[in-house]
């Protein structure tokens, strides 16, 4: 069974400043797949950035990087230079290897963000 | 392009009716996945359908939800008898090759 922490409920972050969102998760398998969405208030889940768990070097999607440690099993969110419209909640997510069957997500509890002008 | 929509954005039901949820996936996606967020239970998944095959209902908290998904495309999410803990949105996603998932809005059910 997959499982995924994030120990953060709640963040307050400068604008401008950067800010790390926290996601371990526990898994037996050796190929998986994390995923980071976005939750604004509307309610949308917004696709973020993805890293596969062979993937060597950290994902990267403009201010959005992922700071996977595969050790620690951790891969932590990294926004850069925050935005008002970053204030959501942001979810990490897992998905089974290939072949697993189907891939549905397994996600964290969810860590609020808030920018703070 | 158009994006996952869903129908209706907000149902209020009494307890102990029917209720039907609709998704229509991003044309040519062959996956849809339906979940559900809860505040007690975060975000659970409930059933999952690819192409012909059979669907994995491995999600589905009770034999009183049920799913069918017509012609590879429109998905109706069905639950019968509501109980006041079915409410919750219910989010579907469409995926073209099952990684990445685009989620629709959601579906917020209020069961009275």
């Amino acid at each position: 069974a997959q499982k995924i922490t994030q120990t953060q409920p709640g963040m307050f972050v400068q604008e401008k400043e950067a800010v790390t969102l926290d996601c371990t998760y526990d898994t037996s398998d050796q190929s998986y797949g994390l995923f980071w969405y976005k939750q604004p208030s509307s309610g949308e889940m917004i696709f973020l950035i993805y890293q596969g768990s062979y993937d060597e070097q950290n994902a990267t999607e403009g201010r959005y990087s992922l700071n996977f440690q595969k050790a620690r099993k951790s891969a932590n969110l990294v926004i850069s230079a925050s935005q008002l419209g970053d204030s959501a909640m942001y979810f990490c997510a897992m998905i089974p290897p290939k072949g697993a069957g189907s891939y549905q997500l397994t996600f964290g509890k969810g860590t609020k963000l808030s920018v703070i002008p | 392009g158009a994006g996952v929509s869903q129908s209706p954005s907000n149902k209020v039901t009494e307890k102990g009716k029917d209720v039907e949820l609709r998704c229509d996936p991003i044309s040519g996606h062959t996956a849809l996945y339906w979940y559900r967020q809860s505040l007690g239970q975060g975000l659970e998944f409930l059933i999952y359908f690819q192409g012909n095959s059979a669907p994995d209902k491995s999600g589905l908290p009770s034999d009183r939800f049920s799913a069918e998904r017509t012609g590879g495309s429109v998905s109706t999410l069905t639950i019968q008898r509501t109980q006041q803990e079915d409410s919750a949105v219910y989010l579907c996603a469409s995926s073209p090759a099952g990684l990445e998932q685009y989620f629709g809005p959601g579906t917020r059910l209020t069961v009275t």
